[in-house]
């Protein structure tokens, strides 16, 4: 079983929608929380950042971390085109830089 | 700034051969990644470097693969001899000592097949 689990998709979604895209984890040692967004043939940029539990709301973007159910999820409010990528999920144990752990990713598409 | 800068973007070889990667940081990153994407198993990550000294490598796969930086603006990851199951998209990541958020800002990879 891996550390980090991600329904790979593909999501897919009419114009407008809120997504909803979560990982499940297993190491309860996790204090870092990430969504990565990576686009078709690019590297992967950071989208949001959360410390233990918690919401954070950025934009149409929000993250939620139930640490006691090792869950995370992140939300996204009137979905865009422009949002069709993969989301990674990616975790750490200690200084958040270093050694992250991922997700397999989810592909989303949001159909105009 | 012009990012992290990756050289090749596409390498195909044929098993047997020795592969070099490449990796320019971003400039003033003390911090130096080296990540492997394939679909089974993700992204994983297989070194990382700090001021120039490798720092943790548990995650290279075995004893082809060696990473060397021999100055803050360089970096490369080599396979030898390659093989086809190493074939995946390579990324090399960066970051700064400071920050609060400590991102890693990855390249744009490199796809590797090996036939």
């Amino acid at each position: 079983q891996k550390e980090v689990e991600q329904d790979p998709g593909p999501l897919s979604v009419p114009e407008g929608a809120i997504v909803s895209l979560n990982c499940t984890y297993s190491n309860s040692a996790f204090q870092y929380f990430m969504w990565y967004r990576q686009y078709s043939r690019k590297g992967p940029e950071l989208l949001m950042y959360t410390y233990s539990s918690g919401n954070k709301e950025d934009g149409r973007f929000t993250a939620q971390v139930d640490k006691s159910s090792k869950y995370i999820s992140l939300f996204i409010r009137d979905s865009q085109p422009s949002d069709s990528a993969t989301y990674l999920c990616a975790m750490s144990v200690g200084n958040a830089g270093n050694m992250l752990t991922f997700g397999g990713g989810t592909r989303l598409m949001v159909k105009p | 700034d012009a990012g992290v800068i990756q050289s090749p973007r596409h390498e195909v070889t044929e098993m047997g051969q020795e592969v070099t990667l490449r990796c320019k940081p971003i400039s003033g990153h003390d911090y130096l990644f080296w990540y492997r994407q394939t679909m089974m198993r993700g992204l994983e990550l297989l070194i990382y470097f700090n001021n120039n000294v490798p720092i943790d490598d548990s995650g290279m796969p075995e004893d082809r693969f060696s990473a060397k930086m021999p100055n803050a603006s360089f970096s490369t990851l080599k396979i030898q001899p390659s093989e086809p199951r190493d074939s995946a998209v390579y990324f090399c990541a960066s970051r700064p000592t400071s920050g609060s958020l400590n991102e890693q800002f990855f390249g744009p990879g490199t796809r590797l097949t090996v036939l």
